[in-house]
């Protein structure tokens, strides 16, 4: 299983873009790279799913560089409601254990 | 609606007691999971099934057993064996179709009285 590494913490104000990045040097080449949203005392949420290039849904970007060791994980102009923890994680294609690391703890305020 | 409920919300347990925690999803996932969560810490995986009757541990698998008799369901045990049992428990269900993704369920919390 591919380790990830990401920052423990961030601080955003309301209304700015936020970029987390997560390095994953030893990704397989059939590894996939997923983000989920936790908040406190809820489940993970899934947020968006990338493999290469750039991938975007109504709440959020990926951008994969062409050498997939790193995916920065964009959120435009995010609100109070987006304090939460991030989870980066790289598994392969098929369903197999998943490894969520500590994640990022994303404070967001006025 | 399609998803993953998990019973009770809040579970207390007397010391050398077993207490069991349900997960049930109706997403007609093959593979789930049990995940435990302490405090400011990411998740820890527990057990795993990827198809009924067949079950793998995780990480942290002692202390704690799970059966998987119906697809539907995924229901794990909390043994006298574990001696700090007070966390979050979090149940996950994932088809295993493509590219996966995880679908949590809302939590169970589990403390010692």
């Amino acid at each position: 299983l591919a380790k990830t590494t990401q920052p423990i913490s961030m601080d955003s104000y309301e209304g700015q873009e936020v970029n987390i990045t997560c390095s994953h040097n030893n990704i397989a080449t059939n590894d996939y790279i997923t983000w989920y949203q936790q908040f406190p005392s809820q489940g993970p949420r899934f947020i968006i799913q990338g493999y290469k290039t750039k991938v975007t849904n109504e709440v959020a970007s990926l951008f994969i560089p062409a050498d997939r060791k790193s995916s920065t994980l964009s959120l435009p102009r995010v609100s109070l409601s987006d304090t939460a923890v991030y989870y980066c994680l790289v598994h392969t294609g098929t369903a197999s254990k998943l490894t969520f690391g500590t994640g990022t703890r994303l404070q967001v305020t006025l | 609606d399609g998803g993953i409920t998990q019973s009770p919300k809040y579970l207390f347990r007397k010391e050398g007691q077993n207490v069991t925690l349900s997960c049930e999803q109706n997403l007609n996932h093959d593979a789930m999971y049990w995940y435990r969560q302490d405090p400011g810490q990411g998740l820890r995986l527990i057990y795993y099934s990827q198809i009924v009757n067949d079950f793998q541990k995780g990480d942290i698998a002692e202390g704690y057993s799970v059966s998987r008799e119906k697809k539907e369901s995924f229901p794990l045990t909390v043994t006298s064996a574990q001696k700090n049992p007070t966390a979050f428990y979090l149940c996950a269900s994932t088809s295993d179709q493509g590219a996966v993704t995880q679908y949590f369920g809302p939590g169970t919390r589990l403390l010692v009285l």
